[in-house]
């Protein structure tokens, strides 16, 4: 059975400062790693969709790597901003035909002004 | 256009009641899925469909729950006598089918079921 482990749980960081967010999972054979963001009472915002023949994808200031070898997958925001506040999840597809992501408890995150 | 729209956004119900809640997908995708969300935590997933037919309903924690797509586009997911236990926020994403689309699903923004 897939597990998705997202570490920290929570972060808070000074506005301007690049950060990364992990997310790791135990099966390899997936389809695609989606990550998106949550706000407070809100449902889930697709950020970005990684292939799993693909290494990276890019949108913005964000940018998400996938190494499928290692089962890691890793969020990297560029330039922070109070806006980015939120709950970050990563979520795997497997390559199973089965269409349901699994996902991780997300990271919080808090970027302070 | 428009995205994943669920209603109630909010319900309360007493142990014991039958609640319905209703998902409409973007218009043309084909793919619909329910999601569990207990506080904290990330979405679990309940149950799938492609069109009408659901093709995995393998998440779905009690045969209290039950959902149907009959004409493959609005989705109802109905839990009968409510415990405290279902108590979450139920999320509702569509997909389009076409592989070089991936899988990308698209959330709307939840009901938050409390039961009493």
């Amino acid at each position: 059975k897939q597990e998705v482990t997202q570490i920290p749980a929570a972060l808070s960081v000074p506005e301007g400062e690049n950060l990364v967010l992990n997310c790791s999972f135990t099966d390899s054979a997936i389809y695609n790693l989606q990550w998106f963001r949550q706000d407070p009472g809100k449902g889930l915002t697709s950020l970005l969709l990684i292939q799993s023949s693909q290494r990276e994808q890019t949108s913005g200031r964000l940018n998400a790597s996938l190494d499928k070898s290692s089962g890691r997958s890793t969020l990297y925001i560029a330039a922070s901003q109070p806006g980015d506040s939120a709950t970050y999840l990563c979520a795997a597809t497997m390559d199973t035909g089965r269409r349901a992501l699994t996902f991780g408890s997300g990271t919080r995150l808090q970027v302070q002004p | 256009g428009a995205g994943v729209s669920q209603s109630p956004r909010y319900k309360v119900a007493k142990r014991g009641q039958d609640v319905a809640l209703r998902c409409d997908p973007i218009s043309g995708h084909v793919s619909l899925f329910w999601y569990q969300q207990a506080l904290g935590q990330g979405p679990e997933f309940l149950t799938y469909f492609q069109n009408e037919a659901q093709l995995d309903k393998s998440g779905l924690p009690s045969d209290r729950f039950f959902a149907e797509r009959p004409e493959g586009s609005v989705s109802t997911l109905k839990i009968q006598r409510t415990q405290q236990e279902d108590s979450a926020v139920y999320l509702c994403a569509s997909s389009h089918k076409r592989a070089s689309r991936g899988n990308e699903q698209f959330f709307g923004p939840g009901t938050r079921l409390t039961v009493l």
